[in-house]
């Protein structure tokens, strides 16, 4: 069955970090090109970060020169570093596989992020 | 950074009636990249429609979607209980640059 867990998520005070994981099964990370969303509290949708198959990451200026997205693909598994952390970033970050048209077809149930004091 | 704009905000319908909802985005999209996700509450988004009008592999058929350039739409043809939920599009374009719009609520 194609799955995606994502943990990691918690209360942080403003300024700090922390690291999201998403674990893959049924299929393979490093094969496709993968997405962190997030959704802020009764809010849509904000696409935040991508990386490729290839390796090239791409970010949304909100979190760009905070964020950084990884994968280890001995492990199957993506990360989001979340460095400088603000009140604004507070949401359900979810991890989704996207296809080559540009849509994502499998999600994660996401995990929380709280940033505050 | 293409906006897509999506109405109505909110969509108060029956079981049984037709629902359409629209997204409008500020520059033409390609058809091949335009998405359509249902998400109930608690839930993660689920993909509904890819490439405009392609349905995802389970979606039912009363799902249908539409449109080319900036106006796009999402029919939902004999509304079922489960329908009732929150609706968002999205595009893909280069850079990359991806966008959802704001949502469109489905209620009874």
């Amino acid at each position: 069955e194609v799955q995606l867990v994502e943990t990691g998520g918690g209360v942080i005070q403003p300024g700090g970090s922390l690291r999201l994981s998403c674990a893959a099964s049924g299929f393979t990370v490093s094969s496709n090109y993968m997405n962190w969303v997030r959704q802020a509290p009764g809010k849509g949708l904000e696409w935040v970060s991508v990386i490729y198959s290839g390796g090239s990451t791409y970010y949304a200026d909100s979190v760009k020169g905070r964020f950084t997205v990884s994968r280890d693909n001995s492990k199957n598994t993506l990360y989001l570093q979340m460095n400088s952390l603000r009140a604004e970033d507070t949401a359900v970050y979810y991890c989704a596989r996207g296809r080559s048209g540009g849509f994502m077809d499998v999600w994660g149930k996401g995990t929380t992020v709280t940033v505050s004091s | 950074e293409i906006v897509l704009t999506q109405s109505p905000g909110t969509l108060s319908l029956s079981p049984g009636e037709r629902a359409t909802l629209s997204c409008r985005a500020s520059q033409s999209v390609s058809s091949s990249y335009l998405a359509w996700y249902q998400q109930k509450p608690g839930q993660a988004p689920r993909l509904l429609i890819y490439g405009a009008s392609t349905r995802a592999t389970g979606i039912p058929d009363r799902f249908s979607g539409s449109g080319s350039g900036t106006d796009f739409t999402l029919t939902i043809s004999r509304l079922e209980p489960e329908d009732f939920a929150v609706y968002y599009c999205q595009q893909y374009g280069i850079s990359p640059s991806i966008t959802f719009g704001q949502g469109t609520r489905l209620e009874i």
